[in-house]
């Protein structure tokens, strides 16, 4: 079964603006992790955010944010003042914690492609 | 500056040849892990290793074959080349906790088997 789920294959949105990616996620842990990953079409991939399950506040990065809903599980990116330099693949992550046997690998998404408009 | 290399950034094999993905950290991480995106797919784990000597497979591992003799060194062998290994193959590391939380990538390798 799909771990982490992006629902949206492609957005678009208007340079300063704000923009949400989506992302959902199943896991049976109390302890995992979140994380949000840029890849640019140089291919790289570029670690964005990161929010703990535990962790009571929501993430911040510079002009990024996680909107953590525990109950609800998801992890929504939100990009503030969008740039023509966020023109990007952005990957959706979970680290699953003690019940894990992957080593804290990283369970995907498909990714949201966000290209910004002037 | 954290670094994760990897050995090519394009390839291009022919079916049936043996290949040799190579990957170094220098971070002192214990974890790495080998990756393959593909179109839509997203990211998927092919192997990984907490220790040297020590890997575990992944969610896709058929095809493939790794080895870890150093600890800032973790290849991924491809026994005999298939069109349908074409992909990215990623690169990753961590260190060995919980609270280690950051996978560290490598700038990735695009396959091409022909």
């Amino acid at each position: 079964a799909q771990k982490i789920t992006q629902t949206q294959p492609g957005m678009f949105v208007q340079e300063k603006e704000a923009v949400t990616l989506d992302c959902t996620y199943d896991t049976s842990d109390q302890s995992y992790g979140l994380f949000w990953y840029k890849q640019p079409s140089s291919g790289e991939m570029i670690f964005l955010i990161y929010q703990g399950s535990y962790d009571e506040q929501n993430a911040t990065e510079g002009r990024y944010s996680l909107n953590f809903q525990k109950a609800r599980k998801s992890a929504n990116l939100v990009i503030s003042a969008s740039q023509l330099g966020d023109s990007a693949m952005y990957f959706c992550a979970m680290r699953e914690g003690a019940t894990s046997n992957s080593g804290y690998a990283l369970n995907f998404g498909k990714g949201t492609s966000l290209l910004v408009t002037p | 500056d954290v670094k994760v290399t990897q050995s090519s950034r394009y390839l291009v094999k022919r079916t049936g040849e043996k290949v040799f993905l190579e990957c170094v950290q220098d971070m002192d991480h214990e974890n790495m892990f080998w990756y393959r995106q593909d179109p839509g797919l997203g990211l998927r784990l092919i192997y990984f290793s907490y220790d040297v000597k020590m890997k575990e497979k992944g969610d896709i591992p058929e095809g493939y074959s790794v080895s870890r003799e150093k600890k800032e060194r973790f290849s991924l062998i491809l026994e005999s080349a298939s069109t349908n290994q074409t992909s990215m193959y990623l690169c990753a590391s961590s260190l060995l906790s919980e609270a280690g939380y950051e996978q560290y990538f490598g700038p990735g390798t695009r396959l091409t088997v022909t």
